[in-house]
């Protein structure tokens, strides 16, 4: 059964903390992806990983940046929390092109960060 | 830039009735168009769809794909409680970094369903 796991569900933060978000798939996909989720807005893009050590920058990467160390886990940073950052966040994690369905993307729970 | 557009926003319908969501893209590189449900958790992948005209069917559920007028369905039919949710659209595209090729995901912006008994 396919896992994507996030580490909190909810997280209270204070503006200017630093704050970690971490996702751990066990699918052994090459790529991995940050999002926010707000209302009226849909899913947005921050981050995406399509290999371990590499990054990119998504749509809204602004205030964030992201860590991919292993294979399995990509992380989120907010360097100084903000209330503009108050967010549902989502990982999710895919297969390369030529590995099938590469489209496909698998969905963690989601965090709910509330930043005061 | 990549555009995807979902219609209506939120959609409100009792048991019974039977729903249409729409979903409009401009895409460059173009390779599929996926459905999701999202209920107060992770986004569950409903379709993909890759040929225009071809339906695909999931119990109550279908969806058909239409590449030149770039937009595609979601039929809801004898809609129950348990199908409130967010439905989300997402576009498959293809790019390239440095070398290496990925696919990427654009969202529209949802269609908000409740359906009361």
């Amino acid at each position: 059964d396919v896992k994507v796991t996030q580490s909190s569900r909810y997280l209270v933060k204070r503006t200017g903390e630093k704050v970690f978000l971490e996702c751990v798939q066990d699918m052994d996909h090459e790529n991995m992806f940050w999002y926010r989720q707000d209302p009226g807005l849909g899913l947005r893009l921050i981050y995406f990983s399509y290999d371990v050590k590499m990054k990119e920058k998504g749509d809204i990467p602004e205030g964030y940046s992201v860590s991919r160390e292993k294979k399995e886990r990509f992380s989120l940073i907010l360097e100084s929390a903000s209330t503009n950052q108050t967010s549902m966040y989502l990982c999710a994690s895919s297969l390369a092109p030529g590995r099938g369905l590469s489209y496909e993307q698998y969905f963690g729970p989601g965090t709910r960060l509330t930043v005061t | 830039e990549d555009k995807v557009v979902q219609s209506p926003l939120s959609l409100v319908v009792h048991e019974g009735d039977t729903v249409t969501l729409n979903c409009s893209y401009e895409v460059t590189n173009f390779r599929s168009l996926l459905w999701y449900k999202q209920e107060k958790k992770a986004p569950t992948f409903l379709f993909m769809l890759t040929s225009s005209g071809i339906e695909k069917k999931s119990g109550r559920l279908s969806s058909i794909l239409d590449k030149k007028e770039l937009f595609s369905i979601l039929n809801i039919t004898a809609t129950q409680t348990g199908d409130s949710a967010v439905y989300l659209c997402a576009v498959g595209s293809l790019s390239w970094k440095q070398g290496t090729s990925y696919g990427k995901l654009t969202f529209g912006q949802g269609t908000i369903l409740t359906v009361h008994p």
